[in-house]
C-alpha cells in the first residue's frame, strides 16, 4: 500500500537560514512525488513534482526537493528561508498505473520562519 | 491558467440542514474531480472521486447518502452535505484533473469551511 510519512509536525528556522522539510514514502514501483503548500484557510498550491530524470527538482518560490531512491525520501529544501514561507507543507505520492488515480498525502509539516 | 474555484468559501448552518458546495474549473475542462476533507491540523483525506456523467466513487468509510456528489458538466462538481451535524464541520477541498494533460495534473480549489451549529 502507498504511504507517505512526514516525521516532523513542525519545523522552526530563522529567516535567511536553509530549511529542510522531510518526507519518506512507501510505494511499489517508481513513485510520482509532489510537494504542496497550504496557507491558512486556503487550498493547496503546487510547489514541485518528481516524475523521472534528475533527482534534484526545482519548483516554485525557490524551493527544491531531492529524490533519493535508496532512502525512499523526497525532502523539501530551500537555501534561504523567508518569513513568508511560513505555512503548512504536504508531501504526496501517487503510484503509476493505478487506475483510480489516488494521491496520498502526508500528515503535513508546519514551517515557522522567524524574522 | 488552471484555476479551480469553490463556493461558498465559508458557510455556517444549523444541524439538520443540507449544504451544497460547488467546485468549478474556470479555464479548463475537468474529466475528474476529487473531494477531500481536512480536519484541523490534519492532512487531506480523499472522500470521493467523481467523473463527469457517472456516479462518484466513494472511499471506504464515507457515506454516499450523506455526502452527495454530482459532476454534471466538465466544469462543475457539487458536494451536498445532507442533514449536517456538528461532526461534519470541516474544511472541504476539491481538486480537478484536466481533460487534457495526462494523469499527473491536479489543481486544488481554495477550500470551503463548513461549520455546523
Amino acid at each position: 500500500a502507498q504511504s507517505v510519512a512526514q516525521p516532523e509536525d513542525q519545523v522552526n528556522v530563522a529567516e535567511g537560514n536553509p530549511l529542510t522539510v522531510k518526507c519518506t514514502y512507501s510505494v511499489s514501483g517508481n513513485p510520482y512525488l509532489f510537494w504542496y503548500v497550504q496557507y491558512p484557510n486556503r487550498g493547496l498550491q503546487f510547489l514541485l513534482k518528481y516524475i523521472t530524470g534528475d533527482n534534484l527538482v526545482k519548483g516554485s518560490y525557490g524551493f527544491e526537493a531531492e529524490f533519493n531512491k535508496s532512502q525512499t525520501s523526497f525532502h523539501l529544501k530551500k537555501p534561504s528561508a523567508l518569513v513568508s514561507d511560513s505555512a503548512l507543507y504536504f508531501c504526496a505520492v501517487r503510484a503509476p498505473n493505478t487506475g483510480g488515480f489516488k494521491t496520498i498525502f502526508g500528515a503535513g509539516t508546519r514551517l515557522f520562519v522567524k524574522a | 491558467g488552471a484555476v479551480v474555484s469553490q463556493h461558498p468559501s465559508r458557510v455556517i448552518c444549523k444541524s439538520g440542514t443540507s449544504v451544497k458546495i460547488e467546485c468549478r474549473s474556470l479555464d479548463f475542462q475537468a474529466t475528474t474531480m476529487f473531494w477531500y476533507r481536512q480536519f484541523p491540523k490534519q492532512s487531506l483525506m480523499l472522500m470521493a472521486t467523481s467523473n463527469e456523467g457517472s456516479k462518484a466513487t466513494y472511499e471506504q468509510g464515507v457515506e454516499k447518502d450523506k455526502f452527495l456528489i454530482n459532476h454534471a458538466s466538465l466544469t462543475l462538481s457539487t458536494l451536498t452535505v445532507t442533514s449536517a451535524h456538528p461532526e461534519d464541520s470541516s474544511f472541504y477541498i476539491c481538486s480537478a484533473r484536466p481533460a487534457s494533460g495526462g494523469n499527473l495534473e491536479q489543481f486544488f480549489g481554495p477550500g470551503t469551511r463548513l461549520t455546523v451549529l
